[in-house]
Order: C-alpha cells, then structure tokens, then sequence
C-alpha cells in the first residue's frame, strides 16, 4: 500500500509569483484535504475535494485554489504570493467525504515566499 | 476563534514517566478525536483517536481520557520513552464537516 506523496519537498519563491503543489492519495482514497502549516503552530485547514469536487473551505482567500484529478491525485494552486504564505503545505487522504474519516497525511512541501 | 485549545505549549519528562497533554473543544458538533505526533521535517501521523460514545480508550502505551460533560479530552503516554520527543496535536471533527481543527501542539522532550 502506497502512503500520501507531495511533490515538490521544498519550494522558493518570491512575491507575487504563483505556485502549484501536488499531492498523490494513498491507495483507495477518494478524498484528499490540504492544510497549511506556519512554523510552531498546528495545521489549518485550506479545504478538501471529494470525488472531483470541492467539499468544503476553511477560511483562505480565493486565490488558494485547487483541483482533484480522475486518479484522485490533487494539486494546490497560489496566486500572488505573499511573505504570510511562507508554510508548510500537508495533503491529506481518506477513504470517504466524512469528516470523521481518518486523514492520513503526507510528508509536506516546505514554501519559503521571500 | 481558536475551537480547540491544547496545553502545555510544551513538556519535559523523565524516561519512563507519565506525560500528559490536554485539550479543550468549544462545538459541541465535534465527535471525534484524533491525537497526532508529528517529528521535526514530516506530516502528523496518526496516533491514536476517540469518538464519544466512549470515556477511555488505550492503545499500548497510549490513552485518550474523554469528557464529554467538560468538552475536554487528553492523551496519557506511559512509560515515556526517548524516541516519544515530537510534537504532538489533538484535533476534532465532526460527521457533517470536511475538516480537522487542530490544537497549537505540544512539543514533548522525554530525557535519559
């Protein structure tokens, strides 16, 4: 059985610039939830896609977007990056669109925005 | 707002000891409870979590106490031993939401 997998691991930008993160599920999971990670605190949820479609956004502006691909994979878009932006980015998998649903996360990518 | 409030920020145990970790929620649509322990460079793992038709459940060296009345939950780790040093995070969630709200953390140091 395959784990959750993020690429890239580690990302630099400056701002303004956008940027797309990806994130492969674990085996047999049709869900997948991004989280945002600043340093020294826990995971906030950005939202979550079900089966192709959005199932649900915490409190991010519009331009954080993303996608779910037929495979379930999924990628994180960032418009204009800001320096607030700098994080670690987690992709989370499940097997249902429930919330009580086990997330299994993945192993981050690290965003520097400078 | 913060929905679920965790304490201490951070611990130091002995080997062997008892470390405690405490959160409190506010929605009272949460019902179910996940630990994570997270190490320096990875995602958070699943460690163990409760739902609230029970008070207590123990997986190995791990316990979830759980009070519903109260809105409050903890993790017990016995027997701590080194390789335990992480930083751990309770969360919550509930049947109708897609999202885990999670705690500040708690950063566990376990020394020799």
């Amino acid at each position: 059985e395959t784990g959750v997998t993020q690429s890239p691991t580690h990302l630099i930008k400056t701002r303004g610039q956008q940027v797309t993160l990806r994130c492969s599920s674990q085996s047999g999971h049709n869900t997948v939830s991004w989280y945002q990670q600043a340093l020294g605190q826990g995971p906030q949820f950005i939202f979550q896609y079900y089966r192709e479609e959005e199932n649900g956004r915490g409190n991010f502006p519009p331009r954080f977007s993303g996608l779910q691909f037929p495979n379930y994979s999924s990628e994180l878009n960032v418009n204009a990056l800001e320096l607030d932006d700098s994080a670690l980015y987690l992709c989370a998998s499940s097997p249902g669109g429930r919330g009580t649903d086990t997330q299994y996360f993945g192993p981050g990518t690290r965003l520097t925005v400078l | 707002q913060q929905q679920v409030k965790q304490s201490p920020q951070s611990l130091i145990v002995q080997k062997g000891g008892i470390s405690i970790i405490n959160c409190a929620y506010e929605n009272t649509a949460f019902d179910y409870f996940p630990w994570y322990q997270q190490f320096p460079g990875k995602g958070p793992a699943l460690l163990i979590a409760i739902r609230p038709d029970v008070s207590e459940k123990k997986e190995g060296r791990f316990t979830i106490s759980f009070n519903k009345s109260a809105k409050q939950f903890s993790l017990h780790i016995m027997d701590s031993q080194p390789g335990d040093s992480a930083t751990y995070f309770c969360a919550a969630s509930s049947g109708t939401a897609s999202k885990l709200t999670f705690g500040t953390g708690t950063r566990l140091q376990v020394t020799l």
